[in-house]
């Protein structure tokens, strides 16, 4: 069974980086049938998708246009797990943000989610 | 504003079927396949159907899914209580390079 789970602070700054963990188990983040995504949900926005990392070969790295220029997502094969950064953080980045498996065709599996408030 | 197109709200009473649209276009649901997901209150979206009418083990089949061109809808049989909660549509998109979702529909059983 697979299991996600999220860890990272609540509140972050305005302008600051948001720094959020992934741990999986059940699962290899290096499986080369799988790929590992970020995706939000807020109020405003609804859900939406932040980007992924998946192993085919070599890491790949994905970004959504919305977030490119601000957002890392890295594999950890030692820890097994992966993580997002988000820089520049503002009050419209508050949202629940959630990691998510992607299995052939679907997100099958989602993280506990994590409630992120940007406030000063 | 939502890449996928669904309906606020639906309802029905208990025992009734009701049937969730979600609208796309040529980029996202006509070539890709799409997922629902159920979410209550307070917890994490999930998987309901994927591959357009697949239900993952212990979804009941209650629930199916169906796709036509640019357009997918989820029916919902024999309505139960525990039902009411919001769902949700979600297709790759081929354009944007990225999965997109659908607003959202918050089904009620009256």
């Amino acid at each position: 069974q697979v299991q996600l789970q999220q860890s990272g602070p609540g509140l972050v700054k305005p302008s600051q980086t948001l720094s959020l963990t992934c741990a999986i188990s059940g699962d290899s983040v290096s499986s080369n049938s799988v790929t590992w995504n970020w995706i939000r949900q807020s109020p405003s926005r609804g859900l939406e998708w932040l980007g992924r990392t998946y192993y085919r070969s070599k890491w790949n790295i994905a970004y959504a246009v919305s977030v490119k220029s601000r957002i890392t997502i890295n594999p950890d094969t030692s820890k097994n797990q992966f993580s997002l950064q988000l820089n520049s953080m503002t009050p419209e980045d508050t949202a629940v943000y959630y990691c998510v498996r992607g299995g052939l065709g679907s997100l099958d599996y989602w993280g506990q989610g994590t409630l992120v408030t940007v406030s000063s | 504003q939502s890449v996928l197109t669904q309906p606020p709200s639906a309802s029905a009473t208990p025992g009734q079927g009701v049937s969730i649209p979600c609208s796309g276009s040529t980029s996202n649901i006509r070539s890709n396949t799409v997922n629902w997901f159920q979410q209550f209150p307070g917890t994490a979206p999930k998987l309901l159907i994927y591959s357009n009418d697949q239900r993952p083990s212990g979804v009941p089949d209650r629930f199916s899914g169906s796709k036509s061109g640019t357009s997918a809808s989820l029916a919902v049989s024999g309505l139960q209580s525990e039902d009411e909660a919001d769902y949700y549509c979600a297709a790759w998109d081929d354009s944007l390079n990225g999965w997109v979702f659908g607003g959202g529909t918050k089904l009620t059983v009256l």
